[in-house]
């Protein structure tokens, strides 16, 4: 049961236009989401956050914005930059205090020149 | 140290053999998370630990999968009889803080 959802594997954007990155849950119980970024043979970075009492956050280009009724996340960023292109996965956490992040399958970016 | 570090960064194994992978935190950090991912897929958690608390193991995919961690220190996550589903790339993280995760670079394991 897959409970954070990515549905398209791969997005590619031309430098300078706008990358938006969606992200599907099922549990009504997360309350915190993330975004993270990952390059080749690197592991997973902290990107962005959003706690499910806002519906925006936003950090230079990257803004994330949160439809708790559509129980949907999306990632935006503008302008994209070729050191844009990497492998971005959405995590979300329960109201628990556990910390155990559960995510997505990741969507690889690519950012033309 | 500056990072969390994983080793081996790469390991090849026959289907059948016992593999130890290691996960050095970050100091002072008291949570520590162990995910995979296998190709194509996402990152797929396996186990936590926390301070002293039990860990919570109900990501671990079968009885041949186990891992320890002493204090606040060093994690090995040992895996027996491997099989070929179990390649994939084992990335282990760390935590000082609610949610702020710093992740290794990961251990690729290939069982052939």
């Amino acid at each position: 049961d897959q409970q954070v959802k990515q549905n398209s594997p791969s997005l590619s954007v031309q430098e300078g236009r706008i990358s938006i990155l969606n992200c599907d849950y099922t549990n009504s119980m997360f309350d915190y989401f993330l975004w993270y970024k990952k390059y080749p043979a690197e592991g997973p970075t902290f990107l962005i956050s959003i706690s499910s009492i806002k519906d925006k956050n936003e950090d230079g280009r990257f803004t994330v914005f949160l439809n708790k009724s559509a129980k949907h996340l999306s990632l935006h960023i503008v302008p994209s930059q070729p050191g844009d292109s990497a492998v971005y996965f959405c995590a979300a956490s329960g109201s628990s205090n556990t910390g155990k992040l559960i995510f997505g399958q990741g969507t690889t970016l690519q950012v033309k020149p | 140290g500056a990072g969390v570090s994983q080793s081996p960064s790469n390991k090849v194994t026959e289907k059948g053999k016992d593999v130890e992978l290691r996960c050095d935190p970050i100091s002072g950090h008291t949570a520590l998370y162990w995910y995979r991912q296998r190709l194509g897929q996402g990152l797929e958690f396996l186990i936590y630990f926390q301070g002293n608390s039990a860990p919570d193991k109900s990501g671990l995919p079968s009885d041949r999968f186990s891992a320890e961690r002493t204090g606040e220190s060093v994690s090995t996550l040992t895996i027996q009889r491997t099989q070929q589903e179990d390649s994939a790339v084992y990335l282990c993280a760390s935590s000082g803080a609610f949610f702020g995760y710093t992740f290794g670079s990961g251990t690729r394991l290939t069982v052939v």
